[in-house]
């Protein structure tokens, strides 16, 4: 089974509309993330938590919100989806508890291809 | 201000050849790399990492190396394989901000059999 899911995989949706895209894990890490890659473009950070209360913003969070419901699962939502949030989107989660470098390694989901129309 | 870049958006390579994908970075107060590979419809997976007190590390096929005073990483596979064909991102993270790492672009790399 894997690690890190997301659902749905694929989502096509209207102008207006409200989507929530859902990321849950069991590799009891602590900290989860949202990444949006558009074609040809790096993974750009959307939002982030390092534990269940602490969320922050990333370098593209107009347009989204987040909500860590328990330690394992993070979702992102778009309250008013707009064309140009077509994306692949990506939930990531890293573990802190080692105290060394090697926690900024990240897990990556399959990813959430999202078409707004 | 993209503080990770990687230039060649493609490489082509011949099969058992060396492929050198290339990285640089601005901030300098990066300390941490690391290189992830991404297949079509997965997500990335961790490839390999380097911390700035070292200047090389290797496993198996891949070394990545690192020119601090360059702010340059590079990853040379070898020999490189049909099923290394991948996206490979390049990203850096910083002590005083650990946990978040900023990354590159990616180049896709195609290996020719």
């Amino acid at each position: 089974d894997a690690d890190v899911t997301q659902t749905p995989r694929n989502r096509i949706t209207k102008t207006g509309k409200r989507i929530m895209l859902e990321c849950s894990q069991t590799k009891g890490h602590d900290r989860m993330y949202w990444y949006r890659q558009d074609p040809g473009l790096g993974l750009r950070l959307i939002y982030y938590s390092f534990d269940v209360k602490d969320i922050n913003k990333g370098e593209i969070s107009d347009g989204y919100s987040v909500s860590r419901q328990a330690q394992a699962k993070f979702s992102l939502s778009l309250e008013s989806a707009i064309p140009n949030q077509t994306a692949l989107y990506f939930c990531a989660t890293s573990d802190s508890m080692t105290g060394r470098r090697e926690t900024d390694t990240q897990y990556f989901g399959p990813g959430t291809r999202l078409t707004v129309l | 201000d993209q503080q990770v870049k990687q230039n060649s958006p493609s490489l082509s390579v011949q099969e058992g050849r060396i492929s050198i994908l290339n990285c640089d970075y601005t901030n300098s107060m990066f300390d941490y790399f690391l290189w992830y590979k991404k297949y079509p419809a997965e997500g990335p997976t961790f490839l390999i990492s380097i911390s700035s007190i070292k200047d090389k590390n290797e496993d198996g096929r891949f070394t990545v190396f690192l020119n601090k005073s360059a702010k340059h990483l590079s990853l040379h596979i070898v020999p490189s394989q049909p099923g290394d064909s991948a996206v490979y991102f390049c990203a850096a993270s910083a002590k005083t901000n650990a946990g978040k790492s900023t990354f590159g672009d990616g180049t896709t790399l195609t290996v020719k059999p």
